[in-house]
């Protein structure tokens, strides 16, 4: 059975400041990888996935992740952090083969805060 | 053009009362999923539906809960004789394929609090 890792709770970051928010997996198979972001009292927003191809992915809003194989991690990042990026976010991964391949598996959720 | 739409945004019931949960999907996607998030934990899956058809409940519990998608009107997640245990925030997300590679659009989710 495939899971997703989120290992901090929150991540606070300075406004301006670069941003990581972790995300590490375990699955047979190859993984299709996405990330959601959650504001208050709204649904989950899609942010970028990666299917296949380049391991750096670009997404919405200036967030991009980096695919890395060997250490099983899809981190979110982006350059230069906004109050506004201010949410939830939740990483999580598809196996594309088998029964359930359609499931999305999901982290617990990361608490970002951007401080002005 | 509309999103996922959830309804009712909170819904309160009485431990033994029904809720009934429902979720439109955006236009032109005809898969349906439920998910549950329970506090302080991710979002779980529970039912994957396509318009008069559940392909997969594995996600769902065994007893009290259902879930079908008409080929009229919305899907519909009923929970018979709530008990604590189901408060929850219920997301619902739509595609309009069934691909692995498709991302899925969610609803802003219906929160249930059992009282």
């Amino acid at each position: 059975a495939q899971s997703v890792a989120q290992p901090e709770d929150q991540v606070n970051v300075a406004e301006g400041n670069p941003l990581t928010v972790k995300c590490t997996y375990s699955v047979s198979g190859n993984p299709y990888l996405f990330w959601y972001v959650q504001y208050p009292n709204r649904g989950l927003q899609f942010l970028l996935k990666y299917i296949t191809g380049d391991n750096l992915v670009k997404g919405s809003y200036g967030f991009e992740a980096e695919f890395n194989k060997s250490q099983t991690s899809f981190h979110l990042k982006k350059p230069s952090a906004l109050v506004s990026d201010s949410a939830l976010y939740f990483c999580a991964v598809r196996v594309p083969s088998g029964a359930g391949s359609y499931q999305l598996t999901f982290g617990k959720g990361t608490k970002l805060s951007v401080i002005p | 053009n509309a999103g996922v739409m959830q309804n009712p945004r909170h819904l309160v019931r009485r431990r033994g009362q029904e809720a009934r949960l429902r979720c439109s999907p955006m236009k032109g996607h005809s898969h349906v999923y439920w998910y549950r998030q329970l506090p302080e934990e991710g979002l779980k899956f529970m039912v994957y539906l396509q318009k008069e058809n559940i392909i997969d409940e594995s996600g769902m519990p065994k007893e009290r809960f259902s879930a079908e998608f008409p080929k009229e009107g919305p899907s519909i997640l009923r929970i018979q004789q709530v008990v604590r245990g189901d408060s929850a925030a219920y997301f619902c997300a739509s595609s309009p394929q069934r691909s692995e590679v498709t991302e899925a659009f969610f609803g802003q989710g219906t929160r249930l609090t059992v009282v």
